[in-house]
C-alpha cells in the first residue's frame, strides 16, 4: 500500500513554544489529509481535514488558532501546535487520501510531550 | 451523535484460538464500516471494510459482517497467530471521503504461543 510518513516521530518541548509536525505522502499525491489526536487508551479523534491549497476544516471544539494546519502541496501537510501547554501532550496521527472515495493511509504518528 | 463502541481489552488468547472483538455503532444515515489494525510502532492499516448492510468484509483470515439490525460489525478470526498481536480499531464514516473516520477506542489483542 501507499506510504505516509510523519516527522518527527516524537518531540519534547517546553511550555509556551511552538512545534511543527510534518505529514508526507511518499508515493502518491494526497488531495486530502486528516489530522487526528489520540489520548492514552482512547480512540483517535479527528481534529481537522485539509485539502491542498485551501483552508483546513476544523472539527467542533478544536481551536484553529492553536492547531495551525497547512497543506501547501499534494504531498505535504503540516500541523503546528502554537504556544504548547502540557494539556496538548498527545499522540498526533495524520492520514492521507488520494482520490475521492479512495482508501486512506495513515502515518505512524508523532508523540508530543510538553513539559 | 455518531459513535463507535468496542469491547474493552486487552484480549489475551492462546495461538489457534477463536477471536471475536465486538463493535457496535450509532449513526445517522448509512455508514461504511471499517476495521483497522495497528502493529507496534506502525501506522494504522486498513484490515477490512463493508459499505452496506449484510456485506461481509474479509482479509488475512479476519471477517466482519455489517449487521444493520443490531448495528454491529464484530471482528472474527477462526485461528489467531502470535503475529496477530496488535491494536484493532473499529471505525465508521458517513462521508464520501473515506478518510473522515469516527473510531472506537481500540482493543489490544495479545496472542501467546
Amino acid at each position: 500500500g501507499a506510504v505516509v510518513s510523519q516527522h518527527p516521530s516524537w518531540v519534547i518541548c517546553k511550555s509556551g513554544t511552538s512545534v511543527k509536525i510534518e505529514c508526507r505522502s511518499l508515493d502518491f499525491q494526497a488531495t486530502t489529509m486528516f489530522w487526528y489526536r489520540q489520548f492514552p487508551k482512547q480512540s483517535l479523534m479527528l481534529m481537522a481535514t485539509s485539502n491542498e491549497g485551501s483552508k483546513a476544516t476544523y472539527e467542533q471544539g478544536v481551536e484553529k488558532d492553536k492547531f495551525l494546519i497547512n497543506h501547501a502541496s499534494l504531498t505535504l501537510s503540516t500541523l503546528t501546535v502554537t504556544s504548547a501547554h502540557p494539556e496538548d501532550s498527545s499522540f498526533y496521527i495524520c492520514s492521507a487520501t488520494g482520490l475521492a472515495g479512495g482508501p486512506s493511509f495513515f502515518g505512524p504518528g508523532t508523540r508530543l510531550t510538553v513539559l | 451523535g455518531n459513535s463507535v463502541t468496542q469491547m474493552e481489552g486487552p484480549v489475551t488468547l492462546s495461538e489457534e484460538a477463536f477471536l471475536t472483538i465486538n463493535c457496535t455503532y450509532t449513526a445517522t444515515g448509512y455508514p461504511s464500516l471499517f476495521w483497522y489494525v495497528q502493529y507496534p510502532g506502525e501506522g494504522l492499516q486498513l484490515l477490512l471494510k463493508a459499505t452496506k448492510a449484510d456485506d461481509k468484509g474479509s482479509n488475512k483470515g479476519f471477517e466482519a459482517t455489517y449487521r444493520k439490525e443490531t448495528t454491529s460489525f464484530h471482528l472474527e478470526k477462526g485461528s489467531v497467530q502470535v503475529s496477530d498481536s496488535a491494536v484493532y480499531f473499529c471505525a465508521l464514516t458517513l462521508s464520501s471521503n473515506t478518510g473522515k473516520l469516527i473510531f472506537g477506542q481500540g482493543t489490544t489483542l495479545q496472542v501467546k504461543p
